[in-house]
């Protein structure tokens, strides 16, 4: 089974600075899927950036950027120029593919609070 | 606007009775997840289904009942059985087909409250 650690329960950071949370993960699969979810204090999850394995270029979504170690099965998010919109609580997650096939089953961490102070 | 729509955010529940959580979607996907949200464990995985009239046990299915129906709904019945039912309840939804891990849509959630 595959399991997914953050670390950081909370975290904080002044406006337009730069913030990194760390994400760790354990699993035997060789294909697999990572993504970090942003869940605003209005509830409603939605995808920040999204990380293939088999790709060695590291994803990046405007001030998003993930730092993808196979190796060591860490995948951290680091979020620039950071703005009050984005706090949030994050969540890092993990989807096996088994023989190519995606079922949507992800594997969630415990999630980082970020809190962006003005 | 297209989304996914949770019905009601706030519920509360007496022990021993059950209760139904509603999810529908209006993105056209076939593909649909129930997660529970306690704090300091983030989310897993109760049950999903990946077509009409096909469902799956997520990692916590004990005490909880799904169906599917129709593509656009997929509502989540907590039973008396379950222990712990107090949570924070999400729905979500993917299209793409089985070889795409694509995003997943989530609703704004249920929040039950057993008395």
């Amino acid at each position: 089974a595959q399991t997914v650690t953050q670390s950081q329960p909370e975290m904080s950071v002044q406006e337009a600075e730069t913030v990194t949370l760390s994400c760790t993960y354990d699993t035997s699969e060789s294909n697999y899927y990572l993504f970090w979810y942003k869940q605003p204090p209005s509830r409603q999850m939605i995808l920040v950036i999204r990380q293939e394995a088999y790709k060695q270029q590291n994803a990046t979504e405007n001030r998003f950027s993930v730092n993808f170690q196979k190796a060591a099965k860490s995948f951290s998010l680091k979020i620039s120029d950071s703005q009050l919109g984005d706090t949030a609580m994050y969540f890092c997650a993990f989807e096996g593919q088994a023989g190519g096939t995606s079922y949507g089953k992800l594997t969630f961490g415990q999630g980082t609070i970020l809190t962006v102070h003005p | 606007d297209g989304g996914i729509t949770q019905s009601p955010k706030y519920l509360f529940r007496k022990e021993g009775q059950n209760v139904t959580l509603s999810c529908e979607q209006n993105l056209n996907h076939d593909a649909m997840y129930w997660y529970r949200q306690d704090p300091g464990q983030g989310l897993r995985l109760i049950y999903y289904s990946q077509i009409v009239n096909d469902f799956q046990k997520g990692d916590i299915a004990e005490g909880y009942s799904v169906s599917r129906e129709k593509k656009e709904s997929f509502p989540l019945t907590v039973t008396s059985a379950q222990k712990n039912p107090t949570a924070f309840y999400l729905c979500a939804s993917r299209g793409g087909g089985r070889i795409y891990a694509g995003e997943l849509f989530f609703g704004e959630g249920s929040r039950l409250t057993v008395l």
